[in-house]
């Protein structure tokens, strides 16, 4: 078990719909990132939040966004879905350390969305 | 260029065998290059990293291999056990600004050892 919490587990929606899916970091991570993960294109970077602040975006749609609250969870909202927006979402949390300038993502276990 | 390749995309091992990784990469502000572990149903989970001013890092029976000139690092799984069957992947790090780094993923390799 990461520490990461992710909900829902399973999510089931129609094309054009809008849903969020929730993160809860490990405690005392202060960072949260978002990937979605296709069968084709691996694990695609989305975006990270620092303590709140948007802090790098990958591959983001416009249609998707996110936002970090100031007890550090942190929600991807999802729109005007497709079919091809059907992936397994997940978040990861890290912690930097400067002794040795690494810094570990821990994943939670993902939310795997389904566009029907 | 962020991308990071990787292979081979699956991989078919015998119980007790050597199973071999391989991952390039252009970018050479990439300082740090993790491997994550998924199985089925689980998010990835971090299984060795290496930086670029060590060759090698082992880890039991992990070993990360990393040839900077050559710009390619390799995960070598010593006597794979079916438990080791999984996906793995390899990431490369570089910073991204404002105090945050990001990870650049291959696609993975789907690892299978058989009995």
């Amino acid at each position: 078990d990461s520490g990461v919490t992710q909900t829902p587990k399973h999510l089931i929606t129609a094309t054009g719909q809008r849903v969020t899916l929730r993160c809860s970091p490990r405690s005392g991570d202060l960072s949260v990132y978002w990937y979605q993960q296709s069968l084709d294109q691996g694990l695609q970077f989305l975006i990270q939040y620092y303590n709140g602040e948007e802090r790098a975006k990958g591959n983001i749609l416009e249609r998707f966004s996110a936002q970090q609250f100031p007890d550090l969870h942190s929600e991807l909202n999802l729109s005007s879905l497709e079919l091809g927006d059907s992936a397994l979402y997940f978040c990861a949390s890290s912690v930097y350390r400067a002794s040795d300038s690494t810094d570990t993502q821990y994943f939670g276990p993902g939310t795997r969305l389904t566009v029907l | 260029q962020q991308q990071v390749k990787q292979s081979p995309q699956s991989l078919i091992v015998q119980k007790g065998g050597i199973s071999i990784i391989n991952c390039a990469y252009e970018n050479t502000a990439f300082d740090y290059f993790p491997w994550y572990q998924q199985f089925p149903g689980k998010g990835p989970a971090l299984l060795i990293a290496i930086r670029p001013d060590v060759s090698e890092k082992k880890e039991g029976r992990f070993t990360i291999s990393f040839n900077k000139s050559a710009k390619q690092f390799s995960l070598h799984i010593m006597d794979s056990q079916p438990g080791d069957s999984a996906t793995y992947f390899c990431a490369a790090r570089a910073y991204s600004g404002a105090g945050s780094y990001q990870l650049t993923f291959g696609k993975g390799t789907k690892l299978s050892v058989i009995p």
